[in-house]
């Protein structure tokens, strides 16, 4: 099993470009989410996914959209990029919204110049 | 909402010794507290976690223990190694995963 995947791995965008970042997990889960990790603020999460079909927003929604594609895959999409969305991205998946167990993707490193 | 607070932000240990990062947070409602641990580039892990029915919990060289009263958690490393050096993050939540919030991570450095 390769648990949660994401791509890219690094991305440099210029302002105002697009970009859609993959996430896509094979155990089963049900609940998917997308968090930013910036130095000294920890994780913020952006959006989940609590089943197939539902996504709602986090703390951090602002700039961003979500689609859950079907139970496996759940993407994030910058409209429209700004610096201030230079993070650190990872999703996390989680057999169900109350199963307070995360399994993280390996993370997408975005620079926007 | 919850707010979590951490510290330190850095802990430098000499091998062998033990180390202690604290937490504290403000909703009284929150009941789970995990934590997880990242190595340098690596994705965060869950490495144990605390339910607010349950004062202590030790798995091998790491405990955590919980006071509701004080609202606060500490994570206990005993017998550091070297692979203990990583950035640990405390979090705390209420129901459903989308109320867990993060501390800001400690840095934790194991000195040969």
């Amino acid at each position: 099993n390769a648990g949660v995947t994401q791509t890219p791995k690094f991305q440099v965008l210029k302002t105002g470009q697009s970009m859609t970042l993959q996430c896509a997990q094979d155990m089963n889960h049900n609940s998917m989410y997308w968090y930013r990790q910036d130095p000294g603020m920890g994780l913020r999460l952006i959006y989940y996914s609590a089943s197939e079909g539902t996504t709602d927003k986090g703390e951090v929604p602002n700039g961003y959209n979500v689609s859950r594609l079907n139970k496996r895959e759940f993407s994030l999409r910058l409209e429209s990029a700004a610096p201030s969305q230079t993070s650190v991205y990872f999703c996390a998946s989680s057999e169900a919204r109350d199963d307070e167990k995360l399994f993280f993707g390996s993370g997408t490193q975005l620079s926007v110049l | 909402g919850e707010n979590v607070e951490q510290h330190p932000s850095t802990l430098s240990v000499q091998e062998g010794d033990s180390a202690v990062i604290k937490c504290t947070y403000s909703d009284s409602a929150s009941n789970y507290f995990p934590w997880y641990k990242q190595e340098l580039g690596k994705r965060p892990q869950l490495i144990i976690d605390i339910r607010s029915n349950v004062g202590e919990k030790k798995d091998q060289r790491i405990a955590v223990t919980l006071n509701k009263t004080a609202k606060h958690f500490s994570l206990h490393i005993t017998e550091t190694q070297p692979e203990d050096s990583a950035v640990y993050f405390c979090a705390a939540s209420g129901f459903g995963n989308e109320k867990l919030t993060f501390g800001t991570g400690t840095r934790l450095t194991i000195i040969p």
